[in-house]
């Protein structure tokens, strides 16, 4: 399955399935970029980061694909298991390795079905 | 558990009362943030601190709001005269600043409701 971000914010996967979630950034000066997993009532759950220097990183079940040109992000999760259903964030920073704040995209709802 | 730590994780308060929450972050990490969440939306940054230096407030800071990090340690977010608007999620995060980058990990948040 496959969402487009902030104009589907809820995605509905079959276990075992693929899932692609989508983010456009806003800022082309943006050089990091970091997904986020939000269960209910929990803060924000580091998944996975990129530099804007990559285009594709890979981590356990994850991958996150940075297109610069057209300034968008996705990241993909294999096999998809129930344990995977929570809100899902992008978010933008500038200046890696300088902090500063963080900007998040709105968010996509993961649901999947058994 | 030595992640990032914040209490209380729940408040209820009357409008008007001032309120006080605390964050410790992950030890050893030099820089500490804080953050506002409301329902269905994602974290709007607050404020960041380096050490005990805090670098950056978001407009969203009014004068009613105050963070300090006196030791450059744990942190403190107060909200005087607190208003229904404040009812959120705030989050801490903190993160250390070297060549293996700049994650920012979050704490579980501290929930309030002004009544």
């Amino acid at each position: 399955g496959e969402s487009v971000g902030l104009h589907l914010p809820t995605l509905s996967v079959q276990e075992g399935d693929n899932s692609i979630i989508n983010c456009a950034y806003s800022n082309s000066a943006s050089d990091y970029f970091i997904w986020y997993k939000q269960e209910s009532g929990k803060g924000p759950q580091f998944i996975i980061d990129i530099r804007s220097n990559m285009d594709k990183r890979q981590g356990q079940r994850v991958t996150v694909l940075l297109n610069k040109t057209v300034k968008h992000l996705s990241l993909q999760i294999a096999a998809t298991q129930p344990g995977d259903s929570a809100v899902y964030f992008c978010a933008e920073n500038i200046y890696y390795n300088q902090g500063g704040k963080l900007i998040f995209g709105q968010g996509t709802e993961l649901s999947v079905k058994p | 558990d030595t992640g990032v730590s914040q209490n209380p994780r729940h408040k209820i308060t009357k409008r008007g009362q001032n309120v006080t929450f605390r964050c410790d972050p992950i030890s050893e990490h030099n820089r500490l943030y804080w953050y506002r969440q409301t329902l269905g939306q994602g974290p709007e940054f607050l404020t960041y601190f380096q050490n005990e230096a805090q670098l950056e407030k978001s407009r969203l800071l009014s004068d009613r709001f105050s963070a300090e990090r006196p030791k450059g340690s744990f942190s403190t977010l107060e909200i005087q005269r607190t208003e229904q608007g404040d009812s959120a999620m705030y989050l801490c995060a903190s993160s250390l600043d070297g060549d293996s980058g700049n994650t920012i990990y979050f704490g579980e948040g501290s929930w309030l409701t002004v009544v």
